[in-house]
């Protein structure tokens, strides 16, 4: 059974930094793509990067472009988003999610909240 | 900046045969966007439904199918159930990157 499990949200004031994790078990890690997407409060599903197994491509939404970095280590089955210089806008449940090939999202984790404020 | 666009609700009674459907403003949508839908439920997160346009997982319903319908995705649910009632998403591979469209809110009556 595929499990996603994500860990390290909160509450941070505007301009400072979180990083996210999720952790991935019952499936093989290190050969499928991995994606985050988030919801504001009240709002539909927002898709923010992605990256493959290996962890050599990497693609963002132009939202978080340079100030979001997805990252992978396949030995801890461990995916992270490092997210920078958060603004009120990135308040919002963040989800990882997984997929057998890159073109194809089939679970999800149950979501972290992140709360931007001062 | 690409926009994908589904119908902001929809009202069907149980039973029935309803069509869901996702537009790219690129253009008309082929196979080769790979489109995902999704099912959301308040408080709960997203479950997958649909990928690479009609292909179900082992998990979705056997009412619920998807296409290609003149130039957009679409997600059928043929015969309706209560339970049906929730958000719907779209998703569309764009090169790498993707899009949500804006969700589709099913309410059965």
């Amino acid at each position: 059974e595929v499990q996603l499990v994500e860990s390290g949200g909160g509450l941070v004031q505007p301009g400072g930094s979180l990083r996210l994790s999720c952790a991935a078990s019952g499936f093989n890690f290190r050969s499928q793509a991995m994606s985050w997407v988030r919801q504001a409060p009240g709002k539909g599903l927002e898709w923010l990067s992605v990256i493959s197994g290996r962890g050599g491509s990497t693609y963002y939404a132009d939202s978080v472009k340079g100030r979001f970095t997805i990252s992978r280590d396949n030995s801890t089955n461990t995916l992270y988003l490092q997210m920078k210089n958060l603004r009120a806008g990135d308040s919002a449940i963040y989800y990882c999610a997984q997929g057998k090939t890159g073109t194809q999202i089939d679970n999800w984790g149950q979501g972290i909240l992140v709360a931007v404020s001062s | 900046q690409t926009v994908v666009t589904q119908e902001t609700s929809l009202t069907v009674s149980p039973g029935q045969t309803v069509t869901l459907t996702c537009a790219s403003s690129s253009g008309a949508v082929t196979h080769a966007y790979y489109p995902n839908w999704f099912q959301q439920k308040p408080g709960q997160a997203p479950r997958s439904l649909i990928y690479s346009t009609a292909n179900t997982l082992p998990w979705t319903p056997a009412r619920f199918s998807g296409s290609l319908l003149g130039g957009k995705a679409a997600l059928t649910l043929s015969g309706v159930q209560p339970e049906d009632e929730a958000d719907y998403y779209c998703l569309l591979y764009y090169g790498g990157a993707w899009v949500f469209g804006g969700g589709t809110k099913l309410t059965v009556l």
